[in-house]
């Protein structure tokens, strides 16, 4: 993923809408991702992840859409409720261990 | 049923001084994990201990120590600590190391060195 220094980028979606959580992953050779949500004051906490092997995955009120040609993942989240205010980050997995990437702040509005 | 617990939650040290972060597991994990995170970037490996009776540096070991006192423990010393080290640091368990394996963090501690 891109470095964003010391501010995230921030999505703002309206209660009720889609959101679309994007991604770009580094190695081209990562099989494994996941996508983690970080409230406030609180650990990363899974919510989805996706082998290489597939395109998509969905669970409940979320998608994870693979593109291993431009090394892409985003997270899909139907119907955004205010306790999906958080901070989502994606882990890639090549070798032993993850990368993770610096993340994305979604703000839902009333 | 706490997964992984770690403590303190937050802690306030001058340069210099020493202090050791505490964390357990009660899923029977096999590999635990330490990162920090800091403003603006990913989570990075400090140190991680693929099994009991192992351990092995990450991206980031530099002022860190580590001891793995049992399956369920994975302990992080900061021997001497620096400014550099105000972070917030995060606690992880897995089954067993690669792919394919969940990480299960615990809620972090928050460290300010002043």
């Amino acid at each position: 993923g891109e470095s964003v220094g010391l501010h995230l980028p921030t999505l703002s979606v309206q209660e009720g809408d889609n959101s679309i959580i994007n991604c770009a992953y580094s190695n081209s050779a990562s099989d494994y991702f996941i996508w983690y949500k970080q409230e406030s004051g609180k650990g990363p906490q899974f919510i989805i992840d996706i082998r290489s092997n597939m395109d998509k995955r969905q669970g409940q009120r979320v998608t994870v859409l693979l593109n291993k040609t431009v090394k892409h993942l985003s997270l899909q989240i139907a119907a955004t409720q205010p306790g999906d205010s958080a901070v989502y980050f994606c882990a890639e997995t090549y070798g032993q261990n993850f990368v993770f990437g610096p993340g994305t702040r979604l703000s839902v509005l009333p | 049923n706490a997964g992984v617990t770690q403590t303190p939650k937050f802690q306030v040290l001058k340069t210099g001084q020493s202090m050791t972060l505490q964390c357990a597991q009660d899923m029977n994990h096999n590999s635990m994990y330490w990162y920090r995170q800091d403003p603006g970037m990913g989570l990075r490996l400090i140190y991680y201990s693929a099994s009991e009776g192992t351990t092995d540096k990450g991206e980031v070991p530099n002022g860190y120590n580590v001891s793995r006192l049992n399956k369920r423990e994975f302990s992080l010393r900061l021997e001497s600590a620096a400014p550099s080290q105000t972070s917030v640091y995060f606690c992880a368990s897995s089954a067993r190391q690669g792919r394919g394996e969940k990480l299960f963090f615990g809620s972090g501690t928050q460290l300010s060195v002043l």
